[in-house]
């Protein structure tokens, strides 16, 4: 089945550590995204990438990192820099280059730091 | 830079009320608006406008854009308990084709 994979879906980090989250699409999507949402909050997007070995900044990039190796994978580094990464993070796709895209999502990881 | 406020942020209604929510949007290069529900986790796609005063429907749920007045609307007519959940607005640009997602409305149902 076509679809987006996110793991882990439950992720607890110790302050001052690096982690990454995963995000897997084989939907031949061009486009990826993650975003961040927190209680009573819409969601905020972190980074995108339109091809591969290619990504840009969202409105929230600061603190995090990302590659795009593979068409399908896009795995999100929250780094010891982010001030406050507990959140639920969330990765969809797409496609690219056209006007109407409707963005699939993942299942989404949550993350606590302890 | 762009901008999307979702009405009422939150509604608690009774089984078999009619609810509307709101979205009033403002962005660049409009494209086209699309709405999503989630209930735990991933939303999940409902409705994607692209043209004023056009209504789409998917059972007892609709959805209408005016590009006018920049605003859109989602009827749920009958509630159920399943309907409840955080039902988000997501205007997209054309320039970058990202949708800029609002804060959501959320929607508790009552037996």
């Amino acid at each position: 089945d076509g679809g987006i994979t996110q793991s882990p879906k439950y992720l607890f980090r110790k302050e001052g550590q690096n982690v990454t989250l995963s995000c897997e699409q084989n939907l031949n999507h061009d486009a990826m995204y993650w975003y961040r949402q927190d209680p009573g909050q819409g969601l905020r997007l972190i980074y995108y990438s339109q091809i591969v070995n290619d990504f840009q900044k969202g409105d929230i990039a600061e603190g995090y990192s990302v590659s795009r190796e593979k068409k399908e994978s896009f795995p999100l580094t929250v780094t010891s820099a982010q001030k406050n990464p507990t959140a639920f993070y969330l990765c969809a796709s797409s496609g690219w280059g056209q006007p109407y895209n409707e963005q699939f999502f993942g299942p989404g990881t949550r993350l606590t730091v302890l | 830079e762009d901008k999307v406020v979702q009405s009422p942020l939150s509604l608690v209604v009774h089984e078999g009320d009619t609810v509307t929510l709101n979205c009033s949007y403002e962005v660049t290069n409009f494209r086209s608006l699309l709405w999503y529900k989630q209930e735990k986790k991933a939303p999940t796609f409902l409705f994607m406008l692209t043209s004023s005063g056009i209504e789409k429907k998917s059972g007892r749920l609709s959805s209408i854009l005016d590009k006018k007045e920049l605003f859109s609307i989602l009827n749920i007519t009958a509630t159920q308990t399943g309907d409840s959940a955080i039902y988000l607005c997501a205007p997209g640009s054309g320039g970058s084709y990202i949708p800029t997602f609002g804060r959501g409305t959320s929607l508790i149902v009552h037996p």
